[in-house]
């Protein structure tokens, strides 16, 4: 069965530092979203991406982050100045989109740890 | 926008006992309420989905019942075994017309079964 795959499973850097977190969607899946858990809390919302463009984005979502698909395969989370409280898990996930009842598949995460 | 309680926070129970999750939602426009269950360091996977045409499903041990009125949907899972120890997340959507919404996500519930 097709999986959602993201690069890398691990990422440290010093604050201050921008990082981009990669996903690999399932193949032809049309929605995309990023989600971050911070150790031990709930599951939050960052953003969803659809026909090239942002469709919704959270409060956490602010100039700091970015996505985008650059080749039209790979999904990518920018975040341009990194801070401590930035350290959590990121997951990707995305959904095939043609009907109104599609369930959202979940990568393996990102760990990103900001010293 | 949507909030979605979950409780208890955490569950203990004896292997073959029932176990119940139970959660409520703000937003009456949502209308697909999936279960997650997500074990140490590892993906959240979905274990069952409920839409709001249904009132109850069934997969097995695992059921999940929704009440559209009171705007609480429940997970129950029957003779529990030590693998269903993990932290089970519930969560809610608006998914209208092909249109893929995010996931709001209740806090977990960490569920230890005990042999």
């Amino acid at each position: 069965e097709p999986e959602v795959t993201q690069t890398p499973s691990h990422q440290v850097t010093q604050m201050g530092q921008e990082v981009i977190l990669r996903c690999v969607p399932i193949s032809n899946h049309l929605y995309f979203y990023w989600y971050r858990q911070i150790l031990g809390q709930k599951v939050e919302f960052l953003v969803s991406f659809y026909n090239n463009e942002i469709s919704e984005k959270s409060e956490i979502f602010d100039d700091q982050f970015s996505v985008e698909r650059p080749d039209g395969s790979n999904f990518t989370l920018k975040i341009r100045s990194t801070k401590l409280e930035d350290s959590a898990m990121y997951f990707c996930a995305t959904v095939p989109g043609r009907t109104s009842t599609d369930t959202q598949y979940f990568g393996p995460g990102t760990r990103l740890t900001v010293l | 926008g949507e909030n979605v309680e979950q409780h208890p926070s955490t569950l203990s129970v004896q292997e073959g006992d029932s176990a119940v999750i139970k959660c409520t939602y703000s937003d009456s426009a949502s209308n697909y309420f999936p279960w997650y269950k997500q074990e140490l360091g590892k993906r959240p996977q979905l274990i069952i989905d409920i839409r709001s045409n249904v009132g109850e499903k069934k997969d097995q041990r695992i059921a999940v019942t929704l009440n559209k009125t009171a705007k609480h949907f429940s997970l129950h899972i029957t003779e529990t075994q030590p693998e269903d120890s993990a932290v089970y997340f519930c969560a809610a959507s608006r998914n209208y017309g092909g249109s893929q919404g995010n996931l709001i996500f209740g806090k977990g519930t960490k569920l230890s079964v005990k042999p």
